[in-house]
């Protein structure tokens, strides 16, 4: 089964709201990660979580804070967030390779797309 | 320092005819990994297929095929036989092993937009 689940699917938000975004899968992987997507661009890379412990951040900002509760879920909390911030928020996991690192092959879930007014 | 390139952003076929998507990667690495996904309008990002740098021979799985030569840094797709449903971007994606220091995480090309019309 290589199911990666994103609620919600469609979500509009104040700027002086605050939302969570969810991710779950049950593969058993222990790499999650958060990509930004921007219309008619590739996937960016926001943050991974190796072994529930964040490993990597792209200098993204403060208004953008993963949480990763345990090796099931990846959450993406949102406050304060900017017009510029909407897009297709995807979550993908993977297993880890050799020495921890992330060369496995990545699963997406379906995405929340995202709109900040 | 690793890139991909897709050179074609936007291609458009009538249904049946064959079409090739061209993957171009850079990389230092002599271990590396090529990926492609299928992204239909739905959003989400559908794993179709994970070569290793070691591993030249050609796959095909179903109407989906793929030729990577290492000579030429090339990973390219060919879809025979196309049909409405393939229409998606295709993004070619590269993962090092991580021995010369990256942590492996994928690297992206900016995609190529397929059109098959009835």
């Amino acid at each position: 089964d290589t199911e990666v689940t994103q609620t919600p699917k469609h979500l509009v938000m104040g700027m002086t709201n605050k939302k969570s975004l969810k991710c779950e899968q049950h593969m058993g992987h222990r790499a999650m990660y958060w990509y930004k997507q921007k219309a008619k661009k590739p996937p960016e890379l926001m943050f991974v979580y190796s072994y529930e412990k964040l490993s990597i951040n792209e200098s993204v900002p403060s208004r953008f804070s993963p949480e990763c509760p345990n090796s099931s879920l990846l959450n993406l909390h949102l406050h304060a967030l900017q017009p510029e911030d909407s897009a297709l928020y995807l979550c993908a996991s993977s297993p880890l390779g050799l020495a921890g690192t992330l060369q496995e092959t990545q699963y997406f879930g379906p995405g929340t797309r995202l709109l900040v007014l | 320092a690793q890139k991909v390139t897709q050179a074609q952003t936007e291609i458009s076929v009538v249904e049946k005819e064959d079409v090739t998507l061209d993957c171009v990667y850079e990389t230092r690495d002599t271990t590396y990994y090529l990926f492609w996904y299928k992204q239909p309008p739905s959003g989400e990002l559908v794993f179709l297929i994970r070569r290793n740098s070691f591993d030249e021979q050609n796959e095909i799985s179903g109407r989906y095929s793929w030729n990577f030569q290492k000579s030429t840094s090339s990973f390219n797709f060919t879809i025979t036989a196309s049909q409405v449903v393939d229409s998606a971007v295709y993004f070619c994606a590269l993962s090092e092993a991580g021995d010369g220091g990256s942590q492996g995480n994928l690297i992206f090309g900016k995609g190529t937009k397929l059109s098959v019309k009835p």
